[in-house]
């Protein structure tokens, strides 16, 4: 598609799971953002990949939190034992250039139960 | 560092009004400087964004940005406000000599009255 895909949609999990988010950005984009967004909020960092390799991890709120993207196309956040306080719609972006900007998928709707 | 300034976590106008929402970054250098908006219970969609030419810019649905250095400015205005435009606006920043980070104001909720 032309846009930032993001699958699931939704995803409810159980306090302790693992759960993995998949994120399919706009081909040709080689930069590609994690972000998430709590009600009311403003988007929190979390990842930004440049190519394959993560080049700022530094929002990545603990060890629980990984992602990947092995060739340099579609990324994956994983986070594992889940918490309640990981629940937040779960952001993907991708980019071609700084001055472009970012282009939004709609997003995961993460919810810890 | 680089930080934003939203003014007005939330901003009402009465529909047909003037729209300004404000925003101001901190660098010497001008950076990249964007606009999205968010509706609700949707992503992120560009507004619009100044990179370098005319400090005017128009976006879609009717807003446009002035780029002002000597303000390190940046502020969305709309002549006209419709029903319509009720959403999340964030300000975004990415500096020109840095990889593709954008640094992000806290957003402002706009509320049009009928």
């Amino acid at each position: 598609g032309a846009g930032v895909s993001q699958t699931p949609s939704n995803k409810v999990t159980e306090k302790g799971k693992y759960v993995e988010l998949r994120c399919d950005p706009i081909s040709g984009h080689t930069a590609l953002y994690w972000y998430r967004q709590s009600l009311g909020q403003g988007p929190e960092f979390l990842i930004y990949f440049q190519g394959t390799g993560a080049a700022d991890d530094s929002g990545l709120p603990n060890d629980r939190f990984f992602a990947v993207r092995p060739e340099g196309s579609v990324s994956t956040l994983k986070i594992q034992r889940t918490e309640r306080g990981d629940s937040a719609v779960y952001l993907c972006a991708s980019s071609s250039s700084p001055g472009q900007g970012a282009f939004f998928g709609q997003g995961t709707r993460l919810t810890v139960v | 560092a680089q930080s934003v300034t939203q003014l007005g976590s939330h901003v009402s106008v009465s529909e047909g009004a003037l729209v300004l929402l404000r925003c101001n970054y901190s660098s010497s250098v001008p950076p990249y400087l964007f606009w999205y908006v968010q509706y609700p219970n949707q992503g992120l969609q560009l507004l619009l964004k100044y990179t370098t030419g005319a400090t005017l810019v128009k976006g879609i649905n009717g807003f446009e940005a002035e780029f002002k250095k000597s303000e390190t400015s940046f502020h969305l205005t709309k002549p006209s406000a419709h029903m319509s435009d009720a959403a999340e606006y964030f300000c975004a920043v990415s500096d020109r000599d840095s990889n593709y980070q954008l640094i992000w104001g806290a957003g402002t909720k706009l509320i049009i009255k009928p």
